[in-house]
């Protein structure tokens, strides 16, 4: 069974550029979720889509938005790119009540 | 709102020692409380889970979990660590509805071999 997989592996932006994540989850998983782990702080939490839709999202602003595909898998963008956006970005996806199971992550430098 | 505390975020033990990470959460209703594990170059995967029962929960590689409701605890145990055992490690917590997981911060864990 593949797992999730998540592009690119490593993205390198301009501060004010746009960054464009990706997530394919195991096949069946509806739910996809993101999170950011940035540096000493731990995974906090950014949105969750179930079945096309943004069923939810963490305390982030409005420039962390996505969507989620027909095919489940799902699209984080991050709008006019701020330093401090620098982290590694998971994908989860799950079967509800079953526990994630997370992609490599995409790591985001923004210079 | 949700939180979960870990209480160490750096651990250092020898091998062969006994480990226990705490972990307390907050939030007023029914929980599903989780660890993962994240070793070196790897990316984060499931340790052990709990939903009901009993609360004391067997995950792999002998590390158990014991949630202790009155005291809004989760803590993590193995009696016996060993060098390979060096990652870091979030517990998690969750509404019944599985809505939302929030992770606390991580504990780093290193095994002096």
């Amino acid at each position: 069974e593949a797992g999730v997989t998540q592009s690119p592996t490593h993205l390198i932006k301009t501060r004010g550029q746009q960054a464009t994540l990706r997530c394919s989850p195991i096949s069946g998983h509806t739910s996809v979720y993101w999170y950011q782990q940035a540096l000493g702080l731990g995974l906090q939490f950014l949105l969750w889509y179930d079945e096309g839709e943004e069923r939810n999202r963490g305390n982030f602003p409005p420039r962390f938005s996505g969507r989620q595909f027909p095919n489940y898998s799902s699209e984080l963008n991050v709008n006019a790119l701020e330093l401090e956006d620098s982290a590694l970005y998971l994908c989860a996806s799950s079967l509800l009540l079953h526990g994630y199971t997370f992609g490599s992550g995409t790591r985001l430098t923004v210079v | 709102a949700q939180s979960v505390s870990q209480h160490n975020h750096h651990v250092i033990l020898s091998e062969a020692a006994s480990l226990e990470l705490g972990c307390n959460y907050s939030y007023g209703g029914t929980v599903n409380l989780f660890w993962y594990v994240q070793y070196p170059g790897q990316h984060l995967q499931l340790l052990l889970k709990y939903f009901s029962g009993d609360p004391l929960v067997k995950g792999i590689m002998v590390f158990v979990a014991e949630f202790i409701k009155s005291k809004f605890s989760f803590n993590l145990r193995k009696p016996s660590v060993q060098w390979s055992d060096t990652a870091e490690y979030f517990c998690a917590v969750a509404n019944t509805g599985g809505f939302k997981t929030i992770f606390g911060a991580g504990t780093r864990l290193f095994v002096k071999a």
